[in-house]
């Protein structure tokens, strides 16, 4: 089965500094796509960064990028010059199948001091 | 171009009642997904709608069901509601035959809460 971990439930950073939040994950596939959501406290859902296995280049979205490491079935989230509206919970997400089901981590609680 | 939209907001009930959550797709989107997200806890897949059908179920039993309309909207019916099924019900909905992996969009959820 499929699964998703995400082990830190809190992180704290510094505005305007850099953090890095962790994922790893489990499947049997070749090609698959791995996402990043960002849930405020709106509660809405929304994608921050999507990395397709496939590709050796890590995927890039202005402050936000990814380190992807496929052997390690490591994917993490690394977002530069934090900004106090960075505060939120992040998901790393694994789909079953391209038009299937995302599976989601627990999430990490993301604080930003300023 | 609305985004997808979820009613109500929030929906208190008790113990073995029934509820209906609705959502409608964002524009061009063909099929819709439903999430349950407990407290602390990332989203769990219920099920997918697709052409009116169920194509994809997750791990939940049968009490929870759905319906797809002609215009892709979609329900999530919940009978024999259990303390246990308070959860924020997220709905996504997606192109069914979209290329470059499963690409969700998401409403903001409805809050149910079962006393």
């Amino acid at each position: 089965a499929q699964t998703v971990t995400q082990s830190q439930p809190e992180m704290s950073v510094q505005e305007a500094e850099t953090v890095t939040l962790s994922c790893t994950y489990d499947t049997s596939e070749s090609d698959y796509y791995l996402f990043w959501y960002k849930q405020p406290p709106s509660r809405q859902m929304i994608l921050v960064i999507r990395q397709e296995a496939y590709k050796q280049q890590n995927a890039t979205e202005n402050r936000f990028s990814v380190n992807f490491q496929k052997a390690a079935k490591s994917f993490s989230l690394k977002i530069s010059d934090s900004q106090l509206g960075d505060a939120a919970m992040y998901f790393c997400a694994y789909p079953t199948g391209a038009n299937s089901k995302l599976t989601f981590g627990k999430g990490i609680t993301l604080s930003v001091r300023p | 171009d609305a985004g997808v939209t979820q009613s109500p907001t929030h929906l208190i009930k008790t113990r073995g009642q029934q509820v209906t959550l609705r959502c409608s797709p964002k524009s061009g989107h063909d099929t819709v997904s439903w999430y349950q997200q407990a407290l602390g806890q990332g989203p769990q897949f219920i099920f997918q709608y697709y052409e009116e059908e169920e194509r994809q179920r997750g791990n939940f039993p049968d009490r929870f069901s759905g319906h797809q309309f002609p215009n892709y909207s979609s329900e999530l019916n919940v009978n024999a509601l259990l303390l246990g099924d308070s959860a924020l019900y997220l709905c996504a909905s997606s192109f069914f035959s979209g290329t470059g992996g499963l690409k969700l969009f998401f409403g903001s959820g409805t809050q149910l809460s079962v006393l």
